[in-house]
């Protein structure tokens, strides 16, 4: 049982480039979500999805898109990079609904030159 | 506007002593509130919660107290030990009414160090 991970762990990108941030869970919990921290700051959510086949804006969606690939991945994708995108990026997962006890993957570190 | 608020960015305490932190939250419908610790280059782990019904959680050395009409939570660790050196996150919920959330509100975070 690996719970939730994150791939890959660290990431340095041009300005402008495009990547997707992978995440699985396999404790069968039903919502997803993507985060980033910037130093001195909490956790941010960026997307969500409540369960499989929907997905929401959280509080700094600018420059995100996600997909909810089936029940256990969420991914995350930056289509143009920029500076401002440089953080650590958490998802995490909860089983039964958005806002009750969700767990954390590792972290993928992005630095965006 | 910050919604949740842990203003000791820092905080020593000696091994052995009680560990408190505390936070602060300007939304009155959060309705769960949670704490995470923290190691560096590791995901937040989740530590404990506790419910807007009750004001007070226990979980072996950690107990989270709930003062609803201050508005305030707190985390108490008896006894601290080194491997509670940490950055604790206190975060929140609201379980709205269109029977939906949108995942936690998180603080900054308090960076707890425990000295022999």
């Amino acid at each position: 049982n690996a719970g939730v991970t994150q791939t890959p762990k660290f990431q340095v990108l041009k300005t402008g480039q495009s990547m997707t941030l992978q995440c699985a869970q396999d404790m069968n919990h039903n919502s997803m979500y993507w985060y980033r921290q910037d130093p001195g700051m909490g956790l941010r959510l960026i997307y969500y999805s409540a369960s499989e086949g929907t997905t929401d804006k959280g509080e700094v969606p600018n420059g995100y898109n996600v997909s909810r690939l089936n029940k256990r991945e969420f991914s995350l994708r930056l289509e143009s990079a920029a500076p401002s995108q440089t953080s650590v990026y958490f998802c995490a997962s909860s089983e039964h609904r958005v806002g009750e006890t969700q767990y954390f993957g590792p972290g993928t570190r992005l630095l965006v030159l | 506007d910050q919604q949740v608020k842990q203003n000791s960015p820092s905080l020593s305490v000696q091994e052995g002593r009680i560990s408190i932190l505390n936070c602060d939250y300007t939304n009155s419908m959060f309705d769960y509130f949670l704490w995470y610790k923290k190691y560096p280059a590791e995901g937040p782990t989740f530590l404990i919660s506790i419910s807007s019904i009750k004001d007070k959680n226990e979980d072996g050395r950690f107990t989270v107290f709930l003062n609803k009409s201050a508005k305030h939570l707190s985390l108490h660790i008896v006894p601290s030990q080194p491997g509670d050196s940490a950055v604790y996150f206190c975060a929140a919920s609201e379980w709205d009414s269109g029977g939906g959330a949108d995942g936690l509100t998180f603080g900054k975070g308090t960076h707890l160090i425990i000295q022999p």
